[in-house]
């Protein structure tokens, strides 16, 4: 079966510009997460789709959004670019939405903003 | 409101030696436990995870962690330290709040 697909896997952006990375599942799995990992905030969840609908959102401002479509693949896009938001973007999907599904994580999109 | 708190953002060991590597939790309900693995410029990879049932849990590449309700730890462990457990480890309640992250030296 093949893994968690993430693209692009590297990107640089500008500030203000807006960017869109995309997630696609593992075959089957219906529930996506995305999380944002840098040197000094760690890992930390962004949000989580099930079924198309949001189902949990982290603490991030109204420029990360995100969406899943009918065949469970998911973008999220950011708006607005500012430097602080060059990080690594994971993607995770899981069977089932739930906090005690495994989640098996993408490579990630590297966004560098200058 | 759950946290997580790995003690030491860097562990040094020597090859064959046990690695021990810590956490410990906060969860206002019954806790989903997870410790993951990280090589460079790669996404997460479980190692295992707790659940309900059996405390400790076997995961892969030899790691097992115990999950202790009134320490409020679930520390990871392996008798043996290899080349390739080189990484950064994270440890999570469910899916929402991760750990700071450990990395893990192991020198030859």
């Amino acid at each position: 079966k093949a893994g968690v697909t993430q693209t692009p896997r590297y990107l640089i952006k500008t500030r203000g510009q807006q960017v869109t990375l995309s997630c696609s599942p593992i075959s089957g799995h219906r529930s996506v997460s995305w999380y944002q990992q840098t040197p000094g905030q760690g890992l930390q969840f962004l949000f989580e789709y099930f079924s198309e609908t949001q189902r949990n959102k982290g603490n991030f401002p109204g420029r990360f959004s995100g969406r899943q479509f009918s065949n469970s693949r998911s973008e999220m896009n950011v708006s607005t670019l500012e430097l602080g938001d060059s990080a690594l973007y994971l993607c995770a999907s899981s069977l089932a939405e739930g906090g005690e599904e495994t989640q098996y994580f993408g490579p990630g999109t590297r966004l560098l903003v200058l | 409101a759950q946290s997580v708190t790995q003690l030491g953002s860097h562990v040094s060991v020597s090859e064959g030696a046990l690695v021990l590597l810590r956490c410990n939790y906060s969860s206002s309900v019954p806790p989903y436990l997870f410790w993951y693995v990280q090589y460079p410029n790669q996404g997460l990879q479980l190692l295992l995870k707790y659940t309900t049932g059996a405390t400790l849990v076997k995961g892969i590449n030899g790691f097992e962690a115990e999950f202790k309700k009134s320490e409020t730890s679930f520390h990871l462990t392996k008798p043996s330290a290899h080349m390739s457990d080189a990484a950064e480890y994270f440890c999570a309640v469910t899916m929402l709040t991760f750990g700071g992250g450990t990395r893990l030296m192991v020198k030859p």
